[in-house]
């Protein structure tokens, strides 16, 4: 599981409040994603970082900002939670071989 | 846009048969192709994947097949077993840039 932790892996929140998800891994892995999930879109791109303080932006990343103070962990931030935002998110990290990327559990977020 | 699709959103296949998922893509850039499975509240396990510069790429009862003039790739499975039951996507990369299907939701049964 390239030792990719989740947290939470559910939560429940309403429309406004600002919400953080958490990434953390154990094996050194210099480039992180953060993916979320939908039906009929598969996955798609949040925010990667390549480094500690380096991020970039994905494909989706309206109204997400992210975090890397620490090789470690990759925090995810909704800073007002919409009801778009209703999804399941997944963290990734690139593993040896450059083009493969491995996913954490997930995290399960309603927003109501 | 998607850059990346998956048409089929379900295929049923019997134990012992072989299972084929397709999927296409537009991007010519795309030189790296991957084929993920997920089971339900499981993240994406990477199942095999294949480089533009080959056609083929077996692993066990996995192979997956590039027709880079079509821009299309297949996964087949042979035999199909219930344990392969789960949600496939395919992935194409080039560079950074990572792109996934809409995933296709293979049912095996016994």
């Amino acid at each position: 599981d390239a030792g990719i932790t989740q947290s939470p892996r559910h939560k429940v929140t309403e429309t406004g409040t600002p919400v953080t998800l958490r990434c953390h891994q154990t094996e050194n892995h210099r480039y992180m994603y953060w993916y979320r999930q939908d039906p009929g879109h598969g996955l798609r791109l949040i925010h990667y970082s390549y480094g500690v303080k380096d991020t970039d932006k994905g494909e989706v990343s309206d109204g997400y900002s992210v975090s890397r103070s620490k090789t470690e962990d990759f925090l995810l931030t909704l800073e007002s939670a919409t009801s778009s935002q209703t999804s399941v998110y997944f963290c990734a990290v690139q593993g040896v071989a450059k083009n493969i990327q491995y996913f954490g559990a997930g995290t399960r977020l309603s927003v109501l | 846009d998607q850059q990346v699709k998956q048409n089929s959103p379900s295929l049923s296949v019997q134990e012992g048969r072989i299972s084929i998922l397709n999927c296409d893509y537009t991007n010519s850039m795309f030189d790296y192709f991957l084929w993920y499975k997920k089971y339900p509240a499981e993240g994406p396990t990477f199942l095999i994947s294949i480089s533009s510069i080959k056609d083929k790429n077996e692993d066990g009862r996995f192979t997956v097949f590039l027709n880079k003039s079509a821009k299309h790739l297949s996964l087949h499975i042979v035999p199909s077993q219930p344990g392969d039951s789960a949600v496939y996507f395919c992935a194409a990369s080039a560079w950074d840039d990572m792109r996934f299907g809409a995933g296709t939701r293979l049912t095996v049964k016994p």
